[in-house]
């Protein structure tokens, strides 16, 4: 399986501003997603990252609010913009190896004030 | 549209108790994949099987066994010998073969006194 990492593992934001999430797997994957659970609740995928073109968002996430970078097969990045206590979650992002299966990094937990 | 329903919101259990959660799935594919995965109150989500929708074999890893019911649209996970480090939320997942997009189901909060 890749190893994957992400940063920062927490963080406490104000409200307004905006955070950047990285992510690292330590092998080239052929796809990388990022799920948002809010408190309680159970994951929703908020888009695919495509390597070196837009990211795909599902319906309920837009791009200036999450915007979503991938330079390369390696690492992608999430951020959450003009933040509210609403955003406050943990967001994961997960990739899919060569033989199928989906993991995901330990999360990064965000909380708004 | 897919869906994962997990009917069974919290369940409490004695150590050494056998627990079953169960998993109901809806999708129009003909093919797709099933996933288990457990949540430690650490937050991390760990992967512990995916299952093809052509392969209905039951699987055993250790204390853990799967039972995929095609006919029934279900894929029940069944923890034997429960032990207090099994307490997690378990989530069970759906995506097609196309573009590997998970469904989640509610999830199923496990919690396993000693």
């Amino acid at each position: 399986s890749a190893v994957i990492s992400q940063k920062p593992s927490r963080d406490i934001c104000q409200r307004g501003t905006s955070l950047t999430i990285q992510c690292q797997v330590d092998s080239q994957v052929t796809m990388m997603f990022w799920y948002r659970q809010q408190p309680g609740q159970s994951l929703t995928l908020i888009a695919t990252a495509n390597q070196g073109s837009e990211a795909t968002y599902e319906s309920g996430f837009v791009i200036d609010k999450f915007p979503i970078s991938r330079p390369n097969l390696t690492f992608s990045t999430l951020t959450v913009s003009n933040m509210s206590p609403e955003d406050s979650s943990i967001y994961l992002c997960s990739d899919m190896t060569v033989t199928g299966e989906l993991f995901f990094g330990e999360g990064s937990r965000l909380t708004v004030l | 549209a897919q869906k994962v329903t997990q009917a069974q919101t919290e369940i409490s259990v004695v150590e050494k108790e056998d627990v079953t959660l169960d998993c109901v799935y809806e999708t129009r594919d003909t093919t797709y994949y099933l996933f288990w995965y457990k949540q430690p109150p650490s937050g991390e989500l760990v992967f512990l099987i995916r299952r093809n929708s052509f392969d209905e074999q039951n699987e055993i890893s250790g204390r853990y066994s799967w039972n995929f019911q095609k006919s029934t649209s279900s894929f029940n996970f069944t923890i034997t010998a429960s032990q207090v480090v099994d307490s997690a939320v378990y989530f069970c997942a759906l995506s097609d073969l196309n573009d590997y997009k998970l469904s989640f189901g509610a999830g199923t909060t496990v919690t396993v006194r000693a």
